[in-house]
């Protein structure tokens, strides 16, 4: 079955400090890799995603993401953090166009 | 990409009554789907809303209780019906076109509060 797992449910990071936000799944074929962010009381926003070719993809707002089979990774990568930056975030993984396995989000806050 | 519009955005209810929430896509996609996500936890499927036809339900979820209404490719409706406290989520729809990247959008949610 599919299932994604982000170890960590809560981040604070100073703000321009680097950031990383793991994230791991479990998938029984080539997975399509997502990255969403959800601001408080917003919906949800992709910031990313991987399907295929360079395991390292490049998102919205400075984030990058870098796909590694054999740790059956997808982390989520900033090189410096801003303050907007605080807000939920989600890794999926999916097939395409059938619903998505979320994982339970980390909650990043970004102090000054 | 698309854009997903929901209303109403948030409610507050009484318990025993429905609400009704609609989603409108901006141009047409292949799949909808409503997720539920429960105060500080993930995002769980609800089901997929099929074109014309019955929606597609996940295992806990069922049509007396959440009926899903999709007349055409791009409107869909969720009825939260009989609600509890327990239903207090946000509600959120998405869309996804067939061969298109394989990406969904989101709408902005439905933060619903049952007393």
């Amino acid at each position: 079955a599919q299932s994604v797992t982000q170890p960590d449910i809560h981040i604070t990071v100073s703000e321009g400090a680097s950031l990383e936000l793991r994230c791991n799944y479990s998938y029984g074929a080539t997975p399509y890799l997502f990255w969403y962010v959800q601001s408080p009381g917003q919906g949800l926003q992709l910031l990313l995603k991987y399907f295929s070719g360079d395991t390292l993809v490049q998102g919205i707002k400075g984030f990058e993401a870098e796909f590694k089979r054999s740790q059956s990774s997808f982390n989520l990568r900033k090189p410096s953090v801003h303050w907007s930056d605080a807000a939920e975030y989600f890794c999926a993984v999916g097939p395409g166009n059938t619903p998505l396995v979320f994982g339970k989000g980390t909650r990043l806050s970004v102090i000054a | 990409s698309a854009v997903i519009s929901q209303k109403p955005s948030r409610d507050i209810c009484q318990r025993g009554t429905s609400l009704t929430i609609q989603c409108q896509v901006d141009s047409q996609v292949t799949m909808m789907f409503w997720y539920r996500q429960q105060p500080g936890q993930s995002l769980t499927l609800i089901a997929t809303a099929n074109q014309g036809s019955e929606a597609t339900y996940e295992s806990g979820f069922v049509i007396d209780k959440f009926p899903i209404s999709r007349p055409n490719l791009t409107f869909s409706t969720l009825t939260v019906s009989n609600m509890s406290p327990e239903d207090s989520s946000i509600y959120l729809c998405s869309g996804g076109r067939q061969g298109a990247l394989n990406e969904q959008f989101f709408g902005p949610g439905t933060r619903l509060t049952v007393l």
